[in-house]
């Protein structure tokens, strides 16, 4: 049963610093994963979808890799801004599947001024 | 704007009751999910459809019920069956049909619902 670790769970960092999230998941038979951004009392908003043939994604301040063989993927947000401040999720599909996500239980980020 | 609507954003529900919470998108998706979240919890797959009139259980499918009778749109049900309703319910959708990967999910902005 695929199963997703986010760590840290919680980080702060000042404005301006550039950060890594940290995401792993068990079963490296995978067709993608997503990352997500949500904000307080909203719905998830996609950032980035990496296909299992890809090892990066680039999308403005924002890259995400992927290690298929060590079971991990990692966001990298450049210069941070307060605005960045929210809890970010990765999700891989369930072992064996294409389209259910399983999803990690997310790091929740604040930067502060 | 294409995207998903998720109404209401706040339910209440009594003991005994049966709730519907409704979905709709207008992104011409075929595939279409639901979810709960709790705190300190990840998110959690309760049901999905892949194709209009066709539906799966998720991990966590007890105590509550689906249709897809429309494409564009995904009622879900909490019935009185499920003990421990209170969550934050979210509407997702995806495109590619039967094919499915490669294809990010869109997420509305949820439904809190509460327990009277």
């Amino acid at each position: 049963k695929q199963e997703v670790t986010q760590i840290p769970a919680a980080l702060s960092v000042p404005e301006g610093e550039n950060l890594v999230l940290n995401c792993s998941f068990t079963d490296s038979a995978i067709y993608n994963l997503q990352w997500f951004r949500q904000d307080p009392g909203k719905g998830l908003t996609s950032l980035l979808l990496i296909q299992s043939s890809q090892r990066e994604q680039t999308s403005g301040r924002l890259n995400a890799s992927l290690d298929k063989s060590s079971g991990r993927s990692t966001l990298y947000i450049a210069a941070s801004q307060p605005g960045d401040s929210a809890t970010y999720l990765c999700a891989v599909p369930a072992t064996g599947t294409a389209s259910k996500l399983t999803f990690g239980t997310g790091t929740r980020l604040q930067v502060t001024l | 704007d294409g995207g998903i609507t998720q109404s209401p954003k706040y339910l209440f529900r009594k003991e005994g009751q049966n709730v519907t919470l409704s979905c709709e998108q207008n992104l011409n998706h075929d595939a279409m999910y639901w979810y709960r979240q709790d705190p300190g919890q990840g998110l959690r797959l309760i049901y999905y459809s892949q194709i209009v009139n066709d539906f799966q259980k998720g991990d966590i499918a007890e105590g509550y019920s689906v249709s897809r009778e429309k494409k564009e749109s995904f009622p879900l049900t909490v019935t009185s069956a499920q003990k421990n309703p209170t969550a934050f319910y979210l509407c997702a959708s995806s495109g590619g049909g039967a094919a499915l990967s490669g294809q990010p999910q869109h997420f509305g902005d949820g439904t809190r619902l509460s327990i009277l």
